[in-house]
């Protein structure tokens, strides 16, 4: 059975510009994450989908970070504009919907550089 | 609001020596504990987990014991191998069980 898949698994981008992560959850999982994870610390979660519905998105910074999860299914984090203080590896995980403390599957993750 | 401590590291030890990593948490509530491990170059996966006081989450040699009392989850191993080389994060989920919060993260070096 395939993971959690996360493309791409490296950016490099100037400062200002745009960028777009894209995430496949594992099949069946209705839970999805995106973390944030800076160098030297642990994730921190920026938004929990539940099916297509945002369920908790009160650490995304809405001024610059999107995200969707059409479908339900697979779903993409943007930046706009980004910052130099962006620089991190995004993480995207899921789980089985409705069912608490159950284990996050997480994919290898995104590493962002924004020079 | 919650958190996760645990120490710092590098730590590094010599094949088959004895394995803590310390973990204390700040939580309302009764969340579960979690240790997840990223071995070099992959995702973050469950090494083991606890969901209530005084349970013992156990895997691949590893254990950790829910001790409410003192608000730790420690992990140990009686004698660790090379390839137990990795990062290990402590986390907690919240009573509700959806927002997992993690440590810092302990990188381990195991020597042969």
């Amino acid at each position: 059975e395939a993971g959690v898949v996360q493309s791409p698994r490296y950016k490099i981008i100037e400062k200002k510009q745009p960028v777009a992560f894209w995430c496949n959850p594992i099949s069946g999982h209705n839970t999805l994450y995106w973390y944030r994870q800076n160098l030297g610390q642990g994730p921190e979660l920026l938004i929990r989908y539940e099916n297509e519905e945002a369920v908790d998105d009160s650490q995304l910074p809405k001024d610059r970070f999107s995200a969707e999860r059409l479908k339900g299914v697979d779903s993409t984090l943007k930046i706009q504009p980004a910052e130099l203080g962006d620089s991190a590896v995004y993480l995207c995980a899921s789980s089985a919907e409705g069912v608490p403390n159950t284990e996050a599957f997480f994919g290898q993750g995104t590493r962002l550089t924004v020079v | 609001g919650n958190s996760v401590t645990q120490m710092e590291g590098p730590v590094t030890l010599s094949e088959e020596a004895f394995l803590t990593i310390n973990c204390t948490y700040t939580a309302t509530g009764y969340p579960s504990l979690f240790w997840y491990v990223q071995y070099p170059g992959e995702g973050l996966q469950l090494l083991l987990k606890a969901t209530k006081a005084d349970d013992k989450g156990s895997n691949k040699g590893f254990e950790a014991t829910y001790r409410k009392e003192t608000t730790s989850f420690h992990l140990e191993k009686g004698s660790v191998q090379v390839s137990d080389s990795a990062v290990y994060f402590c986390a907690l989920s919240d009573t509700g069980g959806f927002k997992t919060i993690f440590g810092a993260g302990t990188r381990l070096f195991v020597k042969a």
